[in-house]
């Protein structure tokens, strides 16, 4: 079986702070693993994803996340955040067929 | 904007009662994927349809139905609501059965009462 699970379900940042969202996950084959954002009111769009190769990803918005597979991670960070990145985040899996199994998800506060 | 659409964008009903969601993939998609999203089970996979078969299935109650249709939209079926069933219904599509990524349409928001 495979699952996604993200550490803590809301984090604050200051404007231009670190933002670190983190997800770690299970699976018995090589997994796809994606993040999406998911702004109020609106459907989820992806942000990143890591398939093979380079495990550094660089996404859209100043995000990048690393797959680490010791560690059975892939976390999200963003060097500076921004008003605009308040949102919910999750992070999610695709292995054994063609379903995504999503985290429980992040909701990001950021504070002027 | 994903390119998928979906319709309606609230729905508001009674227990009991039957309703039906629509979804049109992006153009030249053949594959769709229902999800629910709601605040105690979080977003889970229903099931996938690839050119007009079911592909795949995961936590779909019997009272649910999909079908996708010879133009490649699709359409879920909820019956004998309850109140649990109340949630945000999520399309995506992807343009073949093992895709990398799926894109996500809007949603329908359900209110069950």
């Amino acid at each position: 079986a495979q699952s996604v699970t993200q550490l803590g379900s809301h984090v604050s940042v200051s404007e231009g702070a670190l933002v670190l969202l983190r997800c770690n996950y299970s699976s018995s084959v090589p997994p796809y693993l994606f993040w999406y954002v998911q702004y109020p009111n609106q459907g989820l769009q992806l942000l990143l994803k890591y398939t093979t190769g380079a495990t550094l990803v660089k996404g859209i918005n100043g995000f990048e996340a690393e797959f680490k597979k010791s560690e059975t991670s892939f976390h999200l960070t963003k060097p500076s955040a921004h008003m605009s990145d308040a949102a919910e985040y999750f992070c999610a899996l695709k292995a054994a067929g063609n379903k995504l199994t999503f985290g429980g998800g992040t909701r990001v506060l950021v504070k002027p | 904007d994903s390119g998928v659409t979906q319709t309606p964008k609230h729905l508001i009903t009674a227990t009991g009662q039957r309703v039906t969601l629509r979804c049109s993939p992006r153009s030249g998609d053949l594959s769709v994927y229902w999800y629910q999203q709601s605040l105690d089970q979080g977003l889970q996979f229903l099931i996938q349809y690839y050119n007009g078969e079911e592909r795949a299935k995961g936590n779909i109650l019997e009272r649910f139905s999909a079908q996708q249709f010879p133009d490649l939209h699709s359409e879920l079926n909820l019956s004998s609501l309850e109140l649990g069933d109340s949630a945000l219904y999520f399309c995506a599509s992807s343009p073949f059965m093992d895709s990398y990524e799926q894109y996500f349409g809007p949603g329908t928001r359900l209110t069950v009462t």
